[in-house]
Parts: structure tokens; C-alpha cells; sequence
């Protein structure tokens, strides 16, 4: 079973440019999940959808950010300006619904630096 | 709200040794806890989660954590470590009250094994 697949895995953009970072759940996972982890930081929650609705989206630091989920499949998040402060890792996970539900499964993350 | 302490940020050992990482957490609800490891290079990886029941949670690659209430810890330990075990290390919690949902991560702690 293929796990979250994350792409890219490194992006370089310039301040001002738009990035797009996809991530494919592991197949039949309701849960998705967006994190991020600037500069050696702690990994910080972004937000989470269900399927394609957005349950949580608190984490998101500012409009720059939009995260979408047609059909309840794979994800994207999109940064419009980027800014040097959205330079890191970006991991996305992903769970079941129900019972099985008690542990997220994690990309190998997308590195973003903005020069 | 939830908040992890990883007070080491690095912890240089050498081979063979036992290491025990250090987690703290605070919450004013009940969490389940969790170990994530980072190799090089890697994603996310669960090492561990404490759910319920025994306090003593087994986990892959040798390594276990404690889980105790009172002082609000989950430390991690392995009796002998080897090379391959350097890598990065997350404590991270989430409340039981609204089920497994989104992550609370600490800062990580570096593991460097040397020979």
C-alpha cells in the first residue's frame, strides 16, 4: 500500500512568486492534514479536512495561504505571495474515519525555501 | 490548549549506550501521546503511541516510553542504541475529548550516536 506522497520534495521560489505543494493521503483516508516546521522550530498544525470540507483550519497564518481538496482526494496548498518568513518543511498526513482512527501518517514533506 | 516540552534539543551518545529522551506535556484534558522519528533525508515516522491501558508502551527499532500522569511525562528510552538510530525525535499529544485529531508536536530532540 503506497503511503502520503508529497510533491515536490524541494521548491526555491523567489519572494513575491506563487507556490503550489500537492499531497496524496494514503488511499481510503477521510482525515488530511497540513503541518509545517519553520527553522528548526516545532511542527505546527495548519489545518484539516474531512473529505473535501475543511474542519480545522485554524492553524493558517494569513490569507497568503489556500488549501483545497476537490473530490476528497489529494490536496493542495497554494502560497500567493510567497514571503522569506514561509520558508520550511511542509508535511502532510493523513487518517481513517472511525475507531481506527488514533494516529496520523506522515509525507516525507516538501522543503520550501524563499530566497 | 495543549503545549510539549522537549527540553534537549540535542543528546550526543555513543554506541551501545542507553539514552532517554525527555517529554513534558501540559493539557487541561486527557491526550493520547505519541513518538515520531525523523531519519535523514525521511518523513515522519511513528515510533510509539500511548492510548490507553499499560503505562509501558512498546515501540518499533527497540525503543519505549513511560507514560505517566502525575508528572505529566511520556519519556523515551532505548537500553543500547546503534549508529542508525541517529535521527530527529517528536513527542507530539492530542486531546481524547474530540478523538484523534490534529497534533500538538514538541520542538524535537537530535539523537547523534556516535561510535
Amino acid at each position: 500500500e503506497a503511503g502520503v506522497t508529497q510533491f515536490p520534495s524541494h521548491s526555491v521560489i523567489e519572494k513575491g512568486q506563487t507556490v503550489t505543494l500537492r499531497c496524496d493521503p494514503i488511499s481510503g483516508h477521510d482525515n488530511l492534514y497540513w503541518y509545517r516546521r519553520v527553522m528548526g522550530k516545532e511542527i505546527k498544525f495548519l489545518l484539516h479536512f474531512v473529505k473535501e470540507s475543511k474542519q480545522d483550519e485554524s492553524g493558517m497564518p494569513n490569507n497568503r495561504f489556500l488549501a483545497e481538496r476537490t473530490g476528497g482526494t489529494y490536496s493542495t496548498l497554494k502560497v500567493q505571495p510567497a514571503e522569506l518568513e514561509d520558508s520550511g518543511v511542509y508535511f502532510c498526513a493523513s487518517s481513517p474515519r472511525g475507531l481506527s482512527n488514533t494516529e496520523a501518517f506522515f509525507g516525507q514533506g516538501t522543503r520550501l525555501t524563499v530566497v | 490548549a495543549q503545549s510539549v516540552t522537549q527540553l534537549d534539543s540535542q543528546v550526543p551518545v555513543f554506541e551501545e549506550a542507553p539514552v532517554e529522551l525527555r517529554c513534558n506535556y501540559s493539557s487541561s484534558v486527557s491526550v493520547y501521546l505519541f513518538w515520531y522519528v525523523q531519519y535523514p533525508n525521511q518523513g515522519l515516522q511513528l515510533l510509539l503511541k500511548y492510548l490507553s491501558g499499560s503505562t509501558l508502551v512498546k515501540g518499533i527499532n527497540g525503543f519505549e516510553a513511560e507514560f505517566n500522569k502525575s508528572q505529566t511525562s511520556f519519556h523515551l528510552r532505548k537500553p543500547s542504541v546503534h549508529i542508525s538510530d541517529t535521527a530527529e525525535y517528536f513527542c507530539a499529544v492530542s486531546p481524547m475529548n474530540t478523538g484523534f485529531q490534529k497534533l500538538v508536536f514538541g520542538t524535537g530532540t537530535r539523537l547523534l550516536v556516535s561510535p
